[in-house]
């Protein structure tokens, strides 16, 4: 089993709806991330999270620490949301440096 | 522009061919991070250097991999005997880690460099 699991793997969406995409860890963290990959591979960091909630445009990410969960919501979806949606935790540690252990991804398709 | 930068793009490459990839991290950034991704997947973790010294390597890091950082700043990743299994993209991110106010520890990732190996 992945350290760091995420669901759904594939989602596709009309545009203007709602999407949650959901990630689930089972070690101690020190920040969770959520990222964009387009195609080609470039990856963009949309947020760190270590409690809490943050909202950056039509963008929600979501923590709670005790259940291990996260959410990455977005709200009016569009096209230009299509992208693969990334969950990746930092391993609590001394010696963990800092590196990420990545979900499998979430490939999201919004239609028009 | 200020970002991560990795070259080549693209790399083709037979098998048994010794490739080498090359990454310029933002340039105050003292953590540098080498991970693959292979299609479909999440990427994983490969090595990690701090300043110059390369502090963890992966399992996945076989010996025929080696990663260095010579003066701190650019990073270099290399292949040796390439094999079909090494067809993966490479990413690199760059963050500026230890205490103090600057140091967030956001990961910034270069776009990748993507290996085929036939």
């Amino acid at each position: 089993k992945n350290e760091v699991e995420q669901s759904p793997q594939n989602l596709t969406a009309q545009e203007g709806e709602f999407i949650t995409i959901n990630c689930s860890y089972s070690v101690g963290i020190s920040a969770l991330h959520w990222l964009q990959q387009h195609p080609g591979g470039g990856i963009v960091s949309l947020f760190m999270l270590s409690s809490g909630k943050k909202k950056h445009g039509r963008l929600i990410a979501t923590i709670n620490i005790q259940e291990k969960h996260s959410s990455l919501h977005i709200t009016a979806s569009h096209p230009r949301d299509s992208a693969v949606y990334i969950c990746a935790a930092r391993i609590a540690g001394g010696t963990s440096y800092g590196k990420l252990t990545f979900g499998q991804g979430t490939i999201l398709t919004v239609h028009p | 522009d200020t970002g991560v930068s990795q070259n080549p793009r693209h790399k083709i490459t037979k098998r048994g061919q010794n490739v080498t990839f090359r990454c310029d991290p933002i340039s105050e950034h003292n953590r540098l991070y080498w991970y693959r991704q292979t299609l479909g997947q999440g990427p994983e973790f490969l090595t990690y250097f701090q300043n110059e010294a390369q502090l963890e390597k992966s399992r996945l890091l076989s010996d025929r991999f080696s990663a260095e950082r010579p003066k701190g700043s650019f990073s270099t990743l290399e292949i040796q005997r390439t094999e079909q299994g090494d067809s993966a993209m490479y990413l690199c991110a760059s963050s500026l880690g230890g205490p103090g106010r600057q140091a967030k520890n956001i990961q910034y990732f270069g776009a990748g460099t993507r290996l085929s190996v036939l």
